[in-house]
């Protein structure tokens, strides 16, 4: 079955530090994956994909993730972290057949501290 | 312009009540989904309308239907709410597998 992993529930950091929120995959043939945002409150807002081509993808907000295709790893990295970041953060999958379906992880909640 | 668009954005009804979510959306895309998320803020897909064709359809009550009068819109009705069906529904388009989805900015239903 498809899957996707956020093995964190909660992610904290201090500001100005980096920040790393964690996404492992499981699905058949070339996944495309993406990575969500979600404040209090809103709904979801697009931050970066990987379909193809370069393993590192930079998105909004300085955010970036690496496509690990022997780790089934697409990990969601920012090098410096603002108290503006804290929010959740979703993982998803789209897979090949499965008519658009994104599956999404469980979410990592990141604490940004002063 | 709000690109997804989702009414109303609080419903607080009682348990056995029909009730109705709408969403539009304004940017073209060929597909509509709706997703539930529940107290623990997962996240699952209920149903997904391709050109007013429905694609998707999880493992949902029957007692939730969804409607596409257009391409540009897809209804959720509910009859007989429970209290489990508290929840935010969310509403989402695409219009190709590599741009991901667009969602409206939710619906939080409550039922007492």
């Amino acid at each position: 079955a498809q899957s996707v992993a956020q093995p964190e529930d909660q992610v904290n950091v201090a500001e100005g530090n980096p920040l790393t929120v964690k996404c492992t995959y499981s699905v058949s043939g070339n996944p495309y994956l993406f990575w969500y945002v979600q404040y209090p409150n809103r709904g979801l807002q697009f931050l970066l994909k990987y379909i193809t081509g370069d393993n590192l993808v930079k998105g909004s907000y300085g955010f970036e993730a690496e496509f690990n295709k022997s780790q089934t790893s697409f990990h969601l990295k920012k090098p410096s972290a603002l108290v503006s970041d804290s929010a959740l953060y979703f993982c998803a999958v789209m897979f090949s057949g499965g008519y658009n379906k994104l599956i999404f992880g469980a979410g990592t909640r990141l604490a940004v501290h002063p | 312009d709000t690109a997804v668009s989702q009414t109303p954005k609080y419903l607080v009804t009682q348990m056995g009540n029909d009730k109705s979510i709408k969403c539009e959306q304004n940017l073209g895309h060929d597909t509509m989904y709706w997703y539930k998320q529940d107290s623990k803020k997962f996240l699952k897909i209920m149903f997904s309308y391709n050109n007013k064709e429905l694609i998707i359809n999880e493992t949902v009550p029957n007692r939730f239907s969804p409607k596409s009068p257009d391409k540009a819109h897809l209804n959720l009705h509910i009859n007989s709410l429970e209290l489990g069906d508290s929840a935010v529904y969310f509403c989402a388009s695409s219009q190709e597998r590599a741009g991901g989805y667009t969602f409206g900015s939710g619906t939080r239903l409550t039922v007492v």
